[in-house]
């Protein structure tokens, strides 16, 4: 159980195009999702915590106009880069929390690498 | 300003001992505690966690302890296997919206 798919799990792309992550859980329902980022080397970064229904609550220093992020159901998020650019390059990741359970644990995505040219 | 932090970036045990790893946090409000691990280009896997009221959680060869009055909490891993080499976060929450704090993250190696 609580298993937590992402796609794609890598893209390359020219700079200045937009490119699309989806986050799906696909055993359990999850209100909240949340988007990290990971540079080489470092921690992850919460970059924005996705609520179903409504909107997202970013990060300081996160562009919410960058980074669009839409719940649209109980399973799904999607993560929107847009105008990307060399330096978004980077690991995403997505974690979803189970609404069944009580327990604040965060399953993870296995990532989204993005390379912008 | 670091409010998880994992002062070791890296762990070398021989294949068999016990792995100990440490984590610090400054937050007070923390009221749960868990980690990771994490392989490259990977998602972190869920291993254990743990809430504030208790000291001490464990689940087969992992073992998490939480010591309040220290803001301090340590992973062991008994024994420990080659397959346990990988990096691991701890990482901690204080509020029903669930934000995680990770720390930097101990890289360890286990040698057969």
């Amino acid at each position: 159980g609580a298993v937590v798919s992402q796609h794609p799990s890598w893209v390359i792309c020219k700079s200045g195009t937009s490119v699309k992550i989806e986050c799906r859980s696909l055993d359990f329902q999850a209100t909240t999702m949340f988007w990290y980022r990971q540079f080489p080397k470092q921690s992850l970064m919460l970059m924005a915590t996705s609520n179903e229904g409504s909107k997202a609550t970013y990060e300081q220093g996160v562009e919410k106009d960058k980074f669009l992020i839409n719940h649209a159901s109980l399973t799904l998020s999607t993560l929107t880069v847009t105008s990307a650019h060399p330096e978004d390059s980077s690991f995403y990741i997505c974690s979803a929390r189970d609404v069944g359970q009580p327990a604040k644990t965060q399953y993870f995505g296995p990532g989204t690498r993005l390379l912008v040219l | 300003d670091q409010q998880v932090k994992q002062n070791s970036p890296s762990l070398s045990v021989q294949e068999g001992r016990i792995s100990i790893l440490n984590c610090d946090y400054t937050n007070s409000m923390f009221d749960y505690f868990l980690w990771y691990k994490k392989y490259p280009a990977e998602g972190p896997t869920f291993l254990i966690s743990i809430s504030s009221i208790k000291d001490k959680n464990e689940d087969g060869r992992f073992t998490v302890f939480l010591n309040k009055s220290a803001k301090h909490l340590s992973l062991h891993i008994v024994p420990s296997q080659p397959g346990d080499s990988a990096v691991y976060f701890c990482a901690a929450t204080y509020n029903q919206g669930g934000k995680l704090i990770f720390g930097q993250g101990t890289e360890l190696s286990v040698k057969p």
